[in-house]
């Protein structure tokens, strides 16, 4: 069972707004993954991390940043939200090494009007 | 370029009818095959992790079955609770990211 918590759940915001979605995980993981995914679509990876102060961005260009300060926190945050941001934004993480499973959270729902 | 293929997009079963699911890859060294179910508006639940063509996993009604080129996800008498989106996804070469595929969306009728 993983315990890799995001908040929001769900968000409403207005174009133009600054938000940051949270990621924790207590399995002391050192990777960490933001995926996005569409409705119907395929998941895709947008940043990840190995491990504190390391980012990198994913096969998916976003406009959205993130930080790891802290093993166990993965905010990513987009300066100035779009509808085109709309979307789910899933945070995972892995013990490492290929073939590591990874594990998922529940997921963030944004929309942007 | 690695491609996963889920097929088919959508099944319908009623209850019992046992199916199975396709995930055919193209990678560049597989290290890993992963299938997770989601339920709706939720995340990716880990299933089953394969590593060699001929490796086979089971849990509950579910079987995971793999070859060279493809994985099948088999379900022996479904139940209305297994209903949900199914998706694999593949690990390759020296990178741990995971390369998923659109998913089955599964329905499961009493």
């Amino acid at each position: 069972e993983a315990d890799i918590y995001q908040t929001p759940r769900y968000l409403v915001i207005g174009t133009g707004k600054k938000i940051t979605l949270e990621c924790s995980q207590t399995m002391g993981h050192d990777k960490m993954y933001w995926y996005q995914q569409d409705p119907g679509m395929e998941l895709h990876l947008i940043h990840y991390s190995y491990g504190v102060n390391s980012t990198e961005k994913g096969d998916l260009s976003s406009e959205s940043t993130v930080s790891r300060i802290r093993t166990e926190h993965f905010p990513l945050t987009l300066e100035s939200a779009r509808p085109s941001h709309t979307s789910q934004y899933l945070c995972a993480s892995s013990s490492g090494g290929v073939g590591n499973t990874i594990y998922f959270g529940e997921g963030s729902w944004l929309t942007v009007v | 370029e690695d491609q996963v293929t889920q097929s088919p997009e959508a099944l319908r079963l009623q209850e019992g009818e046992s199916s199975s699911l396709n995930c055919s890859y193209t990678v560049s060294g597989l290290r890993g095959l992963f299938w997770y179910r989601q339920d709706p508006g939720k995340g990716p639940e880990f299933l089953f992790t394969l590593y060699s063509a001929g490796e086979e996993k089971e849990k509950e009604r579910l079987k995971a079955t793999l070859t060279k080129k493809e994985s099948f996800l088999h379900i022996t008498a479904p139940k209305p609770e297994d209903s949900a989106t199914y998706l694999c996804a593949v690990q390759a070469g020296n990178t741990d990211k995971l390369i998923f595929g659109t998913g089955t969306r599964l329905q499961v009728f009493p």
